[in-house]
């Protein structure tokens, strides 16, 4: 079974734009949560789509956006990029969301100058 | 919201050595995982264990959800075995992870 998959793997931007990411979670699964990465602030929750609803979302500003498809991919954009947006965005699926397992892809890394 | 704490932050082994990481979290949780960070980021599943033990090969777990501590064991360790490994739980009632700081293992020839 294919795991998680990202796009696309590396991303520069510059602050002011906008960008979206893609994220296709294991066949089966109905959650996709997204994380974001920083040296500074570690690993952070971002939001949780299942079933095309947000379930969750973590303590971002508004110009951090998503939704989920009915095929359960999803998709997560960013407005107005600022330098502190420089990060890696980790996408994570799991069947149902807990208490079942979470699996990430490989990332997307997002630097903007 | 819930704290996690990883204990040490950094370890440095000779290669063959023995090493316990350890994981404290602050409140009831249904879902624990442990992950290796491989040098391009992402994240490998290791345990998927919010209690008990579990072993797959050289590496180990224990959890004991009632004391609020989760323990990863590594044995006869390789250099491949650097990087960073995190611990992360689901707060009861939420649909995320909440990961610890991490621990950097570095293993040397």
């Amino acid at each position: 079974k294919a795991g998680v998959t990202q796009t696309p793997r590396y991303l520069i931007k510059t602050r002011g734009q906008q960008v979206t990411l893609s994220c296709s979670p294991i066949s089966g699964h109905r959650s996709v949560s997204w994380y974001q990465q920083t040296p500074g602030q570690g690993l952070q929750f971002l939001f949780e789509y299942f079933s095309e609803t947000q379930r969750n979302k973590g303590n971002f500003p508004g110009r951090f956006s998503g939704r989920q498809f009915s095929n359960s991919r999803s998709e997560m954009n960013v407005s107005t990029l600022e330098l502190g947006d420089s990060a890696l965005y980790l996408c994570a699926s799991s069947f149902r969301g807990d208490p079942y397992e979470q699996y990430f892809g490989p990332g997307t890394r997002l630097t903007v100058t | 919201g819930i704290q996690v704490e990883q204990s040490p932050p950094d370890l440095i082994l000779q290669e063959g050595a023995n090493s316990t990481l350890r994981c404290n979290f602050s409140d009831s949780v249904n879902n624990l995982q442990w992950f290796h960070q491989n040098p391009w980021g992402q994240l490998i599943n290791l345990f998927y264990i919010p209690s008990g033990t579990k072993q797959n090969g050289r590496l180990s777990a224990t959890t004991v959800a009632t004391e609020r501590y989760s323990l990863l064991y590594i044995s006869s360790s390789q250099t491949t075995d650097s990087g960073v490994y995190f611990c992360a739980v689901v707060h009861v009632g939420a649909n995320n992870l909440f990961f610890g700081t991490g621990t950097r293992l570095t293993v040397i020839p």
